[in-house]
């Protein structure tokens, strides 16, 4: 199994600030996801974070707005840029292993 | 048309009985299938994979119909401590989960 540690749990921000959240895990993982729950809805993929590479974003999801580090195989950041109260959520990061996959416990977000 | 959908219930169960509810998903290809508990305010975690011959893991039973492309969780028994929001998942190229937006069970004494 995986322990992923994610910072912080939630957050108040002011619109226009940014907010950057971190991963991390006690196992070296290849890959790692980056998703979004907003409120009432069902989890939705950000970006794919492999370590060495860019970050692959899915569709409506760009890096302007969202820009991710991976800096090695246990640690990654997400960033909440120029934030509006549209991006109020739970920001969840993911690994999989060992077939299955973990998340981590999230960030609860709310822009005011 | 959503790639997972789900009904978003609530299904109210008395403690004791047997719930079931389906899931259908779009992308013929998928692979792998997994349902998920989200407990509220809390992260989403394995309840258990589907496998094509369905499986059973306690009072829970997971079913796949490829044909029709729905996977199905039959919970007996209910327990006050099932309630939550189950998540079918569809596992995509890349170990890339999709996730329908949940159901919700509700098991009352």
């Amino acid at each position: 199994s995986a322990v992923i540690s994610q910072k912080p749990s939630r957050d108040i921000c002011q619109r226009g600030t940014s907010l950057t959240i971190q991963c991390q895990v006690d196992s070296q993982v290849t890959m790692m996801f980056w998703y979004r729950q907003q409120p009432g809805q069902s989890l939705t993929l950000i970006a794919t974070a492999n370590q060495g590479s860019e970050a692959t974003y899915e569709s409506g999801f760009v890096i302007d707005k969202f820009p991710i580090s991976r800096p090695n195989l246990t640690f990654s950041t997400l960033t909440v840029s120029n934030m509006s109260p549209e991006d109020s959520s739970i920001y969840l990061c993911s690994v999989p292993l060992g077939g299955q996959t973990f998340f981590g416990q999230g960030t609860r977000l709310t822009v005011v | 048309r959503k790639e997972v959908e789900q009904d978003p219930g609530p299904f109210n169960v008395p403690e004791g009985a047997t719930v079931a509810f389906n899931c259908t998903y779009s992308n013929s290809a998928s692979q792998s299938f997994f349902w998920y508990r989200q407990d509220c305010r809390k992260e989403p975690k394995l309840l258990m994979s589907v496998y094509s011959s369905g499986n059973e893991d306690g009072r829970f039973t997971a079913q796949l119909n490829r044909a029709s492309q729905y996977i199905s969780l039959l919970i007996r028994d209910s327990k006050l401590s099932d309630s939550a929001t189950y998540l079918c998942v569809v596992e995509g190229a890349g170990n890339k989960l999709t996730f329908g937006g949940g159901t919700r069970v509700l098991v009352k004494p």
